[in-house]
């Protein structure tokens, strides 16, 4: 089955700096990689996600990235603000049909 | 914007009684899963519906665990009994069907086993 690991598991940042997660899969099946949000007590939320037929994905401060042959993919958070502060998985699936999850990453942002 | 909706949110059992979990998919969603997250970790797959029908139980723990979707809308996941080990978040998620888009991931059930 896929294989997917997030790094690093806790980040830092200061105020208005940038932010990049990273994750790599296993399979190369998959397809899909979304990205999600997950504030203490709730529920993961689609922040933004990526097909394989594309290399790179924006909206406002979030972009993906996604390297097919290394078979890894990136977030990166430009200009952090306290309220990006939160658990960030990622997974893959093939066809949306399963997803398998990253580890997760705790973000802080130091204001 | 439409929600998954689950309860109750929060649920507090002493080990070896029964707890069971509800989910209401967005209407429309053919799809339905449960997850697991225990606490620092990412969500683990315990049960995928298909309507009514179960897709993928294969991590499920099928000597307490059991799920029913049974008119292929809301449903229901089962633990009994409960084990001390069974403390974690548990996410109901639906989607449109595969190769239409991620998830959506209700609130959450977080059981605690005392």
């Amino acid at each position: 089955g896929e294989n997917v690991e997030q790094h690093p598991s806790t980040l830092s940042v200061q105020e208005g700096d940038s932010a990049v997660i990273k994750c790599t899969y296993s399979d190369s099946a998959s397809n899909y990689f979304p990205w999600y949000k997950q504030e203490l007590g709730k529920g993961p939320q689609l922040i933004i996600d990526i097909r394989s037929n594309v290399g790179e994905k924006k909206d406002q401060r979030i972009a993906v990235t996604l390297n097919k042959t290394a078979k890894h993919f990136s977030l990166h958070i430009t200009e952090t603000q306290p309220e990006d502060s939160a658990v960030y998985f990622c997974a893959a699936s093939d066809d949306g049909n399963q997803f398998y999850f990253g580890t997760g990453t705790s973000l802080t942002v130091i204001p | 914007e439409a929600e998954v909706a689950q309860s109750p949110r929060y649920k507090i059992t002493e080990k070896s009684q029964a707890v069971a979990f509800w989910c209401d998919p967005i209407s429309g969603h053919a799809t339905l899963y449960w997850y697991r997250q225990i606490l620092g970790q990412g969500p683990e797959l315990l049960v995928q519906f298909q309507d009514e029908s179960v897709v993928d139980d294969s991590q499920l723990p099928k000597d307490r665990f059991s799920a029913e979707r049974l008119k292929g809308v809301d449903s229901t996941l089962k633990i009994q009994p409960a084990e001390l080990g069974d403390s974690a978040m548990y996410l109901c998620a639906s989607s449109p069907g595969a190769g239409r888009g991620g998830y959506t991931f209700g609130s959450g059930t977080r059981l605690t086993v005392v």
